[in-house]
């Protein structure tokens, strides 16, 4: 089945940009999504791209796909400390099968 | 309601015992999906509800986990003869037609066996 890697930690200064990094083992996922999760909060659905784009922007999120090495990443330009949170990818092999979720990279937000 | 929600949002029981958890999704929509998330872990999935049917119940662990939507709205997962591992959140979404891309995630339930 599909397994999804990521680091679980990364530290960014606020401002600057922060990249987190995922990697998927199925090539028969179709649907990458990341989503946010702050305590107490349920989990939010920040973007998603589909496996026949390469790239997506919506307005401080970027998301960059690299199929051939099944390789995913966020970058949130202009990190505020509001975007401290645990960022989870996921994969689906289509858009109503269940989600597949790494493990989760925690941001932390130095002001 | 405004959001999916889920209750209680914390319930502690002793191994052994039996629980229910409950799922209110978000009015109209037909599909309900259970993920457990235990500690450093991210969501894993448990079974899928489209209306009052099971469309996908794969991911439950062992037969002690049984779940149920018998109006096609609320759920309730049961957990019978809880053990230690099963303590961690168990969270629910709902969808209206059934695409992740439209799946709203309450709060969760926090379950700790003792």
């Amino acid at each position: 089945g599909e397994d999804v890697e990521q680091s679980l930690f990364l530290s960014v200064r606020e401002g600057d940009s922060s990249v987190i990094n995922c990697t998927y083992t199925d090539s028969s996922s179709t649907y990458l999504y990341w989503y946010k999760q702050e305590p107490g909060a349920g989990l939010q659905l920040l973007t998603y791209i589909f496996s026949n784009m390469d790239m997506k922007q919506d307005q401080r999120l970027t998301v960059l796909l690299n199929k051939k090495d099944k390789h995913l990443s966020l970058r949130i330009a202009d990190t505020q400390t509001g975007d401290s949170a645990i960022y989870f990818c996921a994969a689906t092999r289509s858009g109503n099968t269940p989600l597949v979720f790494g493990k989760g990279t925690r941001l932390s937000v130095i002001a | 309601g405004a959001g999916v929600s889920q209750t209680p949002s914390n319930k502690v029981t002793e191994k052994g015992k039996y629980v229910e958890l409950r799922c209110d999704p978000i009015s109209g929509h037909t599909a309900l999906y259970w993920y457990r998330q235990s500690l450093g872990q991210g969501p894993e999935f448990l079974i899928y509800f489209q209306g009052t049917g099971a469309a996908d119940d794969s991911g439950l662990p062992n037969d002690r986990f049984f779940a149920v939507r018998p109006e096609g709205s609320v759920s309730t997962l049961k957990i019978q003869r809880t053990e230690r591992g099963d303590s961690a959140v168990y969270l629910c979404a709902s969808s209206l037609s059934g695409t992740n891309t439209e799946a709203f995630f309450g709060q969760g339930t926090r379950l700790t066996v003792v």
